[in-house]
Protein backbone atom coordinates (compact mmCIF):
# COMPACT_ATOMS: atom_id res chain seq x y z
CA UNK A 1 0.00 0.00 0.00
CA UNK A 2 1.76 3.28 -1.06
CA UNK A 3 2.48 6.00 1.50
CA UNK A 4 3.71 9.48 1.11
CA UNK A 5 5.53 11.50 3.26
CA UNK A 6 6.28 15.48 2.73
CA UNK A 7 9.87 16.61 4.39
CA UNK A 8 11.24 20.09 4.24
CA UNK A 9 11.68 23.40 5.52
CA UNK A 10 8.46 24.76 7.39
CA UNK A 11 10.00 28.26 7.34
CA UNK A 12 10.78 30.33 4.13
CA UNK A 13 11.84 33.85 3.64
CA UNK A 14 9.95 36.10 1.50
CA UNK A 15 11.81 35.75 -2.24
CA UNK A 16 13.65 32.76 -1.36
CA UNK A 17 12.79 29.27 -2.92
CA UNK A 18 10.49 26.47 -0.63
CA UNK A 19 11.87 23.55 -1.75
CA UNK A 20 9.73 20.30 -0.16
CA UNK A 21 10.66 16.53 -1.20
CA UNK A 22 7.93 13.71 -1.21
CA UNK A 23 9.36 10.23 -0.17
CA UNK A 24 6.84 7.23 -1.86
CA UNK A 25 6.89 3.98 0.02
CA UNK A 26 5.09 0.50 -0.22
CA UNK A 27 5.26 1.34 -4.20
CA UNK A 28 7.77 2.14 -7.32
CA UNK A 29 7.51 5.78 -8.27
CA UNK A 30 8.49 4.17 -11.47
CA UNK A 31 5.29 2.67 -12.52
CA UNK A 32 3.55 3.36 -15.37
CA UNK A 33 0.27 3.68 -13.17
CA UNK A 34 0.87 6.57 -11.63
CA UNK A 35 1.23 10.58 -11.57
CA UNK A 36 2.90 12.09 -8.99
CA UNK A 37 1.39 15.62 -7.74
CA UNK A 38 1.72 18.80 -5.38
CA UNK A 39 -1.21 20.44 -3.93
CA UNK A 40 -1.47 23.27 -1.30
CA UNK A 41 -3.91 24.87 1.02
CA UNK A 42 -3.39 28.20 2.98
CA UNK A 43 -4.49 28.19 6.36
CA UNK A 44 -8.70 28.56 6.42
CA UNK A 45 -8.85 28.42 2.54
CA UNK A 46 -9.61 25.72 -0.30
CA UNK A 47 -7.40 23.08 -2.33
CA UNK A 48 -5.20 24.41 -4.98
CA UNK A 49 -3.17 21.88 -7.41
CA UNK A 50 0.15 22.84 -7.82
CA UNK A 51 0.94 20.19 -10.62
CA UNK A 52 1.88 16.98 -10.95
CA UNK A 53 4.70 14.41 -12.76
CA UNK A 54 5.09 11.45 -14.36
CA UNK A 55 7.50 9.08 -13.99
CA UNK A 56 9.44 10.00 -17.27
CA UNK A 57 9.48 13.23 -16.30
CA UNK A 58 6.26 15.01 -18.19
CA UNK A 59 5.01 18.06 -15.83
CA UNK A 60 1.94 19.59 -15.89
CA UNK A 61 1.59 22.98 -13.92
CA UNK A 62 -1.10 24.81 -12.48
CA UNK A 63 -1.17 28.11 -14.74
CA UNK A 64 -1.00 30.81 -12.15
CA UNK A 65 2.06 29.19 -10.47
CA UNK A 66 3.63 27.85 -13.58
CA UNK A 67 6.66 30.90 -13.64
CA UNK A 68 7.86 29.73 -10.21
CA UNK A 69 7.02 26.25 -10.10
CA UNK A 70 9.31 23.34 -10.90
CA UNK A 71 8.51 19.84 -10.33
CA UNK A 72 10.97 16.88 -10.46
CA UNK A 73 11.42 13.07 -10.00
CA UNK A 74 14.51 10.89 -8.41
CA UNK A 75 13.22 7.10 -9.32
CA UNK A 76 16.57 6.33 -7.90
CA UNK A 77 15.46 7.75 -4.64
CA UNK A 78 12.03 6.99 -4.90
CA UNK A 79 11.38 10.45 -4.57
CA UNK A 80 9.56 14.01 -5.99
CA UNK A 81 10.13 17.12 -5.26
CA UNK A 82 8.49 20.84 -5.56
CA UNK A 83 10.47 24.19 -5.87
CA UNK A 84 8.43 27.23 -5.85
CA UNK A 85 10.55 30.12 -6.21
CA UNK A 86 10.25 34.09 -5.68
CA UNK A 87 7.99 33.14 -2.42
CA UNK A 88 5.54 35.62 -0.64
CA UNK A 89 3.22 35.48 2.16
CA UNK A 90 0.75 34.27 -0.15
CA UNK A 91 2.62 31.16 -0.47
CA UNK A 92 2.35 29.87 3.16
CA UNK A 93 0.04 27.02 3.40
CA UNK A 94 -0.14 23.40 4.67
CA UNK A 95 1.82 21.48 1.54
CA UNK A 96 0.66 18.15 0.23
CA UNK A 97 2.29 15.32 -2.22
CA UNK A 98 -0.24 12.88 -3.30
CA UNK A 99 -0.62 9.67 -5.56
CA UNK A 100 -2.56 10.52 -8.74
CA UNK A 101 -4.37 8.09 -11.45
CA UNK A 102 -5.57 9.33 -14.62
CA UNK A 103 -8.01 7.30 -16.82
CA UNK A 104 -8.74 9.64 -19.60
CA UNK A 105 -12.30 10.74 -18.33
CA UNK A 106 -11.17 10.60 -14.76
CA UNK A 107 -8.45 11.52 -12.21
CA UNK A 108 -8.12 11.11 -8.34
CA UNK A 109 -5.51 11.43 -5.82
CA UNK A 110 -5.10 9.03 -3.14
CA UNK A 111 -3.48 8.46 -1.00
CA UNK A 112 -2.41 11.91 0.46
CA UNK A 113 0.83 12.60 2.49
CA UNK A 114 0.31 14.05 6.35
CA UNK A 115 0.91 17.32 4.91
CA UNK A 116 3.51 20.32 6.11
CA UNK A 117 2.46 23.87 6.88
CA UNK A 118 5.42 26.09 5.26
CA UNK A 119 5.07 29.65 6.32
CA UNK A 120 6.76 32.26 4.43
CA UNK A 121 8.37 34.50 6.89
CA UNK A 122 11.02 36.83 7.44
CA UNK B 1 -10.79 31.42 -8.84
CA UNK B 2 -12.04 27.65 -9.45
CA UNK B 3 -13.45 26.30 -12.11
CA UNK B 4 -15.89 24.42 -10.27
CA UNK B 5 -18.01 25.72 -7.92
CA UNK B 6 -19.13 24.44 -4.81
CA UNK B 7 -21.79 25.98 -2.24
CA UNK B 8 -19.75 27.06 0.92
CA UNK B 9 -21.80 25.18 3.72
CA UNK B 10 -24.61 22.46 3.94
CA UNK B 11 -26.56 21.44 6.58
CA UNK B 12 -28.41 18.05 7.12
CA UNK B 13 -29.92 16.18 9.76
CA UNK B 14 -28.47 13.37 11.51
CA UNK B 15 -29.43 9.95 9.61
CA UNK B 16 -30.84 12.45 6.88
CA UNK B 17 -29.83 12.88 3.36
CA UNK B 18 -27.46 15.27 1.89
CA UNK B 19 -26.88 16.11 -1.89
CA UNK B 20 -23.51 17.68 -2.19
CA UNK B 21 -23.08 19.80 -5.60
CA UNK B 22 -20.11 20.62 -7.83
CA UNK B 23 -20.66 22.47 -11.35
CA UNK B 24 -18.08 23.27 -14.07
CA UNK B 25 -18.08 22.97 -17.82
CA UNK B 26 -15.14 20.86 -17.30
CA UNK B 27 -18.10 18.18 -16.02
CA UNK B 28 -19.79 17.91 -18.93
CA UNK B 29 -16.75 15.82 -20.22
CA UNK B 30 -14.65 14.47 -17.08
CA UNK B 31 -16.19 12.66 -13.87
CA UNK B 32 -15.37 14.04 -10.93
CA UNK B 33 -13.80 12.76 -7.89
CA UNK B 34 -14.47 13.49 -4.19
CA UNK B 35 -12.63 14.01 -1.06
CA UNK B 36 -13.65 14.31 2.70
CA UNK B 37 -11.32 16.49 4.85
CA UNK B 38 -11.36 16.88 8.54
CA UNK B 39 -9.82 19.66 10.59
CA UNK B 40 -6.10 19.08 11.39
CA UNK B 41 -6.52 16.09 8.60
CA UNK B 42 -5.00 15.08 5.25
CA UNK B 43 -7.87 14.99 2.04
CA UNK B 44 -9.53 11.47 2.02
CA UNK B 45 -10.78 10.10 -1.44
CA UNK B 46 -14.71 9.10 -1.13
CA UNK B 47 -15.54 8.74 -4.43
CA UNK B 48 -14.07 8.88 -7.48
CA UNK B 49 -14.88 7.82 -11.36
CA UNK B 50 -18.43 7.52 -12.04
CA UNK B 51 -19.63 6.24 -8.83
CA UNK B 52 -16.84 4.11 -6.99
CA UNK B 53 -15.87 4.01 -3.46
CA UNK B 54 -12.27 2.84 -2.48
CA UNK B 55 -11.75 0.30 -0.15
CA UNK B 56 -12.91 0.83 3.57
CA UNK B 57 -15.34 4.44 2.78
CA UNK B 58 -19.24 3.30 4.04
CA UNK B 59 -21.71 2.47 1.23
CA UNK B 60 -23.74 5.59 2.23
CA UNK B 61 -21.49 7.92 -0.35
CA UNK B 62 -22.75 7.71 -3.74
CA UNK B 63 -21.61 9.71 -6.48
CA UNK B 64 -23.62 11.12 -9.58
CA UNK B 65 -23.29 13.59 -12.52
CA UNK B 66 -25.57 15.25 -15.31
CA UNK B 67 -24.80 17.65 -17.20
CA UNK B 68 -22.05 20.37 -15.82
CA UNK B 69 -23.47 19.12 -12.29
CA UNK B 70 -21.75 15.97 -10.25
CA UNK B 71 -23.05 15.29 -6.90
CA UNK B 72 -21.65 13.42 -3.73
CA UNK B 73 -24.92 12.06 -1.68
CA UNK B 74 -24.81 10.79 1.81
CA UNK B 75 -27.67 8.37 2.56
CA UNK B 76 -28.06 8.47 6.77
CA UNK B 77 -25.61 11.13 7.50
CA UNK B 78 -23.49 10.03 10.56
CA UNK B 79 -21.89 12.72 13.31
CA UNK B 80 -18.27 11.69 12.06
CA UNK B 81 -19.10 12.75 8.18
CA UNK B 82 -19.26 16.67 9.53
CA UNK B 83 -16.48 17.73 7.38
CA UNK B 84 -15.25 19.67 4.61
CA UNK B 85 -15.91 17.66 0.82
CA UNK B 86 -13.73 19.20 -2.10
CA UNK B 87 -14.42 17.68 -5.93
CA UNK B 88 -11.83 17.65 -8.36
CA UNK B 89 -11.82 17.35 -11.98
CA UNK B 90 -9.91 17.82 -15.16
CA UNK B 91 -10.30 21.66 -16.32
CA UNK B 92 -12.04 22.65 -19.64
CA UNK B 93 -8.93 22.03 -21.87
CA UNK B 94 -8.94 18.63 -20.04
CA UNK B 95 -4.89 19.36 -19.92
CA UNK B 96 -4.86 20.23 -16.05
CA UNK B 97 -6.41 19.31 -12.82
CA UNK B 98 -8.96 21.72 -11.09
CA UNK B 99 -10.46 21.65 -7.39
CA UNK B 100 -13.50 22.79 -5.91
CA UNK B 101 -13.47 25.51 -3.46
CA UNK B 102 -14.72 23.04 -0.96
CA UNK B 103 -18.47 22.11 1.29
CA UNK B 104 -18.45 22.44 4.70
CA UNK B 105 -20.95 19.44 6.31
CA UNK B 106 -22.43 20.35 9.33
CA UNK B 107 -24.40 16.99 10.51
CA UNK B 108 -27.11 18.68 13.37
Amino acid sequence: QLQLQESGPGLVKPSETLSLTCTVSGGSISSSSYYWGWIRQPPGKGLEWIGSIYYSGSTYYNPSLKSRVTISVDTSKNQFSLKLSSVTAADTAVYYCASSIDYGDVNWFDPWGQGTLVTVSS
Amino acid sequence: SSELTQDPAVSVALGQTVRITCQGDSLRSYYASWYQQKPGQAPVLVIYGKNNRPSGIPDRFSGSSSGNTASLTITGAQAEDEADYYCNSRDSSGNLVVFGGGTKLTVL
